[in-house]
């Protein structure tokens, strides 16, 4: 299957301070890209809905100045936690849609812990 | 009711099992149907990818769509301590590129 990279897979970070996570699709080519967050024993909640060389699209509830989404390139999409706090602490995943296709994948995920 | 709705289980079967995971919905707009499996701490892997109503197999798994019932299912014969991990179902109307998941089902196969 198409595979999605997202890294780092473990972060720690202070209290306050931004943090990056990039998504890629490594053998695809991605027009729209996913984020997720889980917390344990969850399901996937999404987060907002990114198309390459557009804004992105936040599900109610989801602060946008807080969650920054970009989906510069076909393979590329970053979510950036500013100005993180404990309760951020969470597994966030990506998953990519293959470009004029119907299925999705997912990355391997990213554990954000906020000390 | 909840869009889309999964028994979390837990579920625990000895191995060589047949297992039979399920999920309801209530959205007739429903088209695209998956099941995702999901190990500890890990993404969720697609399995199983299929479009309206009908059977797909692929080795040990078959999924099964009924759209008049509302009901998919997710079949796993010879069942191997490899296969625990939760397994969680995720649909999508033919418009929409968001996808609705189950909240898993958690399965152990004893050895």
């Amino acid at each position: 299957g198409a595979v999605v990279s997202q890294h780092p897979s473990r972060v720690i970070c202070k209290s306050g301070t931004s943090v990056k996570i990039e998504c890629r699709s490594l053998d695809f080519q991605a027009t729209t890209m996913f984020w997720y967050r889980q917390f344990p024993k969850q399901s996937l909640m999404l987060m907002a809905t990114s198309n390459e060389g557009s804004k992105a699209t936040y599900e109610q509830g989801v602060e946008k100045d807080k969650f920054l989404i970009n989906h510069a390139s076909l393979t590329l999409s970053t979510l950036t936690v500013t100005s993180a706090h404990p309760e951020d602490s969470s597994f966030y995943i990506c998953s990519a849609r293959v470009e004029r296709g119907n299925t999705i994948y997912f990355g391997e995920g990213s554990w954000l812990t906020v000390v | 009711q909840k869009e889309v709705e999964q028994d979390p289980g837990p579920l625990s079967v000895p191995e060589g099992a047949i297992v039979s995971l399920n999920c309801t919905y209530s959205n007739s707009a429903f088209q695209y149907f998956m099941w995702y499996r999901q190990y500890s701490r890990k993404g969720p892997e697609l399995l199983m990818y299929t479009y309206s109503s009908g059977n797909k197999e692929d080795g040990r798994f078959t999924a099964q769509v009924d759209k008049s019932s509302k009901y998919i299912s997710l079949f796993i014969r010879d069942s191997q301590p490899s296969d625990s991990a939760t397994y969680l179902c995720a649909m999508r109307e033919g418009g929409s590129e968001k996808l609705v998941f189950g909240k898993g089902t958690k399965l152990t196969v004893n050895p």
